[in-house]
């Protein structure tokens, strides 16, 4: 079945600690995405990527990092730089409309990670 | 600046009766409109949508519906089902925002059977 697939589901970090999220979608989607949801709060942008080797900031980029390296794969890494790390981590992805495409595709979500600080 | 805004957390209705979820926004530069459903532990599900060339748009038992002028929408589900118990998630975007959407805060409904 193709959907998008986020591991591991629970993350725990030391303090002062990089860690990275996995997320692998075997969609062909062109564009992903990865989200931060905080309790009582909506989704937030962290970072998403339009194609292969191209990636933008989106609203609260600061204290992560991500590559775009595979169409399938849009890895994201906490840094120690993050001040609160501990959160529920969303990644998407969507087909990138263009030309004749363009329009507004929905993005498919993967089940998330629940990122700790221990 | 909260450009999306769902202004009930809770919502509590009876198996059989009429769901009504609404969503404020404040951006107008905004013209499409999507609706996702969240269980717990699970992402998000794509519901449905409205492009701002309609004022409504329907799937099934739900239907959603566009005030421009009030910048308002709004997620009806007729009849309710205590499947629908989930947490539903008003997004906007526009053609020139490249896909990138912008999400309000959520509203948990509650179908009691």
């Amino acid at each position: 079945d193709g959907g998008i697939t986020q591991s591991p589901k629970y993350l725990f970090r030391k303090e002062g600690q990089n860690v990275t999220l996995s997320c692998e979608q075997n969609l062909n989607h062109d564009a992903m995405y990865w989200y931060r949801q905080d309790p009582g709060q909506g989704l937030r942008l962290i970072y998403y990527s339009q194609i292969v080797n191209d990636f933008q900031k989106g609203d609260i980029a600061e204290g992560y990092s991500v590559s775009r390296e595979k169409k399938e794969s849009f890895p994201l890494t906490v840094t120690s730089a993050q001040k609160n790390p501990t959160a529920f981590y969303l990644c998407a992805s969507s087909i990138r409309g263009t030309g004749p495409l363009a329009r507004v595709w929905p993005q498919h979500f993967g089940d998330g990670t629940r990122l700790s600080i221990l | 600046d909260q450009q999306v805004k769902q202004n009930s957390p809770s919502l509590s209705v009876q198996e059989g009766r009429i769901s009504i979820l609404n969503c404020d926004y404040t951006n107008s530069m905004f013209d499409y409109f999507l609706w996702y459903k969240k269980y717990p532990a699970e992402g998000p599900t794509f519901l449905i949508s409205i492009s701002s060339i309609k004022d409504k748009n329907e799937d099934g038992r739900f239907t959603v519906f566009l005030n421009k002028s009030a910048k308002h929408l709004s997620l009806h589900i007729v009849p309710s089902q205590p499947g629908d118990s989930a947490v539903y998630f008003c997004a906007a975007t526009h053609m020139e925002y490249g896909n990138k959407l912008v999400f309000g805060a959520g509203t948990i409904l509650r179908v009691k059977s």
